[in-house]
């Protein structure tokens, strides 16, 4: 079946540090892909998704590309902030999936001044 | 504010009380899914329902009821709960599949 791998964490920076927070898949057709954001005590946000091949989606200085041929969709962020401490998690969705959205066992980072 | 609601936030309960935990969007989205977090096990859902009247299970659907006869409403009921299903709980809706899900703030339930 449909399934997310993204690293271990967590993941501990200082601030203006780069990040890169590393996302695989596994899906049959062509998934539509997302990364949440969940801050301490919060629900999950939207940061940002994907739908196709080469799609390259952006949100708050975060970035991530639709890669087929290496079936992954890796974070970056060019200058973390303390502010962006927090749980992210990497998902998809596809046609075996239905309406889930099938998540990545989420990646905590932490980020100091 | 476009939003997602749930209540209560948080709720200790005994084995065996039956709950319901609401549920409700102000988006006009047709989409709306239950999910449970567990620390290790990640996010997985429970269920979810793609329009009125329209609902199936996900995968962790046992001990879980829940019914869709609003748009808006998608409230997730407990009939017996049980220690197993002490969890934090979250609603989303969605205006379709790959749209991306919006979440609401979550429900912390202890069953004891």
């Amino acid at each position: 079946g449909d399934s997310v791998t993204q690293m271990e964490g967590p993941v501990t920076l200082s601030e203006e540090a780069f990040l890169t927070i590393n996302c695989t898949y596994t899906a049959t057709g062509y998934p539509s892909l997302f990364w949440y954001v969940q801050y301490p005590g919060e629900g999950l946000q939207l940061l940002l998704k994907a739908t196709k091949a080469d799609d390259k989606g952006s949100n708050k200085g975060f970035e991530a590309t639709y890669r087929k041929e290496t079936t992954s969709f890796h974070l970056e962020k060019g200058s973390v902030q303390v502010s962006d401490s927090a749980v992210y998690f990497c998902a998809l969705t596809s046609n075996q999936a239905g309406t889930a959205l099938i998540f990545g066992k989420g990646t905590t980072l932490s980020v100091s001044s | 504010e476009a939003q997602v609601t749930q209540n209560p936030r948080y709720l200790i309960t005994v084995t065996g009380k039956k709950l319901t935990v609401t549920c409700s969007q102000n988006m006009n989205h047709e989409y709306m899914s239950w999910y449970r977090q567990d620390p290790g096990l990640g996010l997985r859902q429970i269920y979810y329902s793609m329009n009125v009247e329209v609902t199936d299970k996900g995968d962790v659907p046992e001990g879980y009821k829940v019914s869709r006869k609003e748009k808006r409403n998608f409230p997730l009921i407990l009939e017996s709960p049980s220690p197993n299903q002490t969890s934090l709980y979250f609603c989303a809706s969605s205006l379709r599949d790959n749209y991306g899900y919006t979440f609401g703030s979550g429900t912390r339930l202890t069953v004891v």
